[in-house]
């Protein structure tokens, strides 16, 4: 079974606009820790935001913040007020408590912000 | 922001020839990895390095891959014998610490192509 399921490949969002990256992921590990990062087309991948398994509130950073949802396993990144400047790729990761320190990531979600 | 620098930021090389990516890790980070895009796809986690040794790698991480921290600064990730399949980006990424909050800085990452 995949660890990250990202079933978007590709979103729409006009400028200004909130958009919702869907991520669920899987694991039977009690202790973990979700990530979202961006890569832009020039190819650097760049951390947004984390959530910790045990976090009580969602994670927010600017204007990402993330919805999670943990009994249905999912993490989703919400950008609020699109720019366009935020059209890129946004891949969600996991890395497990118990099970060493590698990511899992997920294979992406395509985001184009329209002007 | 210190940064981790990858070179050369491009590789094109021939089947069956070797190649060393090589990465500068920000300056107080222990923790080193290898990971890999094949275009269009997921990222994928080659190797962790600690402590001048692989803490962990992957099925991907073959005996044709070595890494190494030869004079304390550059950790270098070698394909002995490069094949098409091999044709990816490969990113450098370093953490100060491996808590389930570290986040992995990434380099801009190097494009081998294997011709």
């Amino acid at each position: 079974a995949q660890k990250i399921t990202q079933t978007q490949p590709g979103m729409f969002v006009q400028e200004k606009e909130a958009v919702t990256l869907d991520c669920t992921y899987d694991t039977s590990d009690p202790s973990y820790g979700l990530f979202w990062y961006k890569q832009p087309s020039s190819g650097e991948m760049i951390f947004l935001i984390y959530q910790g398994s045990y976090d009580q509130q969602n994670a927010t950073e600017g204007r990402y913040s993330l919805n999670f949802q943990k009994a249905r396993k999912s993490a989703n990144l919400v950008i609020s007020a699109s720019q366009l400047g935020d059209s890129a790729m946004y891949f969600c990761a996991m890395r497990e408590g118990n099970t060493g320190n590698q990511f899992y990531f997920g294979t992406g979600t395509s985001l184009t912000v329209i002007p | 922001e210190p940064e981790v620098t990858q070179t050369p930021s491009h590789q094109v090389t021939q089947m069956g020839q070797e190649v060393i990516l090589r990465c500068v890790p920000i300056s107080n980070h222990l923790y080193f990895y290898w990971y890999r895009q094949i275009l269009g796809q997921k990222v994928e986690f080659l190797v962790s390095f600690y402590n001048n040794e692989i803490s962990e790698k992957s099925e991907i991480f073959d005996d044709q891959f070595s890494v190494e921290r030869p004079d304390g600064s550059n950790f270098t990730l070698k394909i002995r014998s490069t094949k098409l399949e091999d044709s990816a980006m490969y990113f450098c990424a370093t953490q100060t610490q491996t808590g389930l909050n570290s986040p992995l800085h990434f380099g801009n990452g190097t494009r081998l192509t294997v011709t």
